[in-house]
């Protein structure tokens, strides 16, 4: 994941909103993803944005992409203590094997 | 059905027995990888599958053997694994754009 950035921690009071960023290097890329991990379990695909968009919002959900800046952040408002997990940024370059690349993953706290 | 589905969800073996972690998926997906994840580390791809045929083998050691028998079914053959080996391994499938559907993933100790 060194080509995708993510801060490691984060911690907010509940009821707040979270906004969790995320850097990448490649220009081309095609579709950006944010994934949510809970303690024990897998990835759960919580949203994706095309590179041709500059945001996506899904209920609680916000997604924007700066492309010129090449970052993007998730937003979570109204932020629950069941919000709190590990939240990956994957990339998928476009012309390659649509592999992701994941970022380190963002710890989110909430506290009640 | 929009779910992969991994099992065993815990297991323990010792570094001279033989297993296997299973996957499963109805979604009509036509690739299936295979991940190693340690704690508070992003997934490391291990294997993919594309249309029942291995494309990527990231270098993983031979103790660990994928098996795809159909389009809808992923093994993962284990033998001879050492502590370090310990993970939690995760399944996947996605179209081929992209968008991958994890599963929960089989928790594995190696004593």
């Amino acid at each position: 994941g060194e080509d995708v950035e993510q801060s490691l921690f984060l911690s907010v009071r509940e009821g707040d909103s979270s906004v969790i960023n995320c850097t990448y290097t490649d220009s081309s890329s095609t579709y950006l993803y944010w994934y949510k991990q809970e303690p024990g379990a897998g990835l759960q695909l919580l949203t994706y944005i095309f590179s041709n968009m500059d945001m996506k919002q899904d209920q609680r959900l916000t997604v924007l992409l700066n492309k010129k800046d090449k970052h993007l952040s998730l937003r979570i408002a109204d932020t629950q203590t069941g919000d709190s997990a590990i939240y990956f940024c994957a990339e998928i370059r476009t012309g390659g094997s649509y592999i992701p690349t994941f970022g380190r993953g963002t710890s989110l706290i909430v506290h009640p | 059905d929009t779910e992969v589905t991994q099992t065993p969800k815990h297991l323990v073996m010792g570094m001279t027995n033989k297993k296997s972690l299973k996957c499963e998926q109805h979604m009509g997906h036509r690739a299936m990888y295979w991940y190693k994840q340690k704690a508070k580390k992003p997934p490391e791809l291990m294997f993919v599958y594309s249309y029942e045929k291995l494309s990527i083998n990231e270098s993983v050691p031979s103790r660990f053997s994928p098996e795809c028998p159909n389009s809808s079914l992923l093994n993962l053959h284990l033998h001879a694994l050492q502590p370090e080996d310990s993970a939690l391994y995760l399944c996947a499938s996605s179209q081929a754009t992209g968008g991958y559907t994890f599963g929960s993933g089989t928790r594995l100790t190696v004593v």
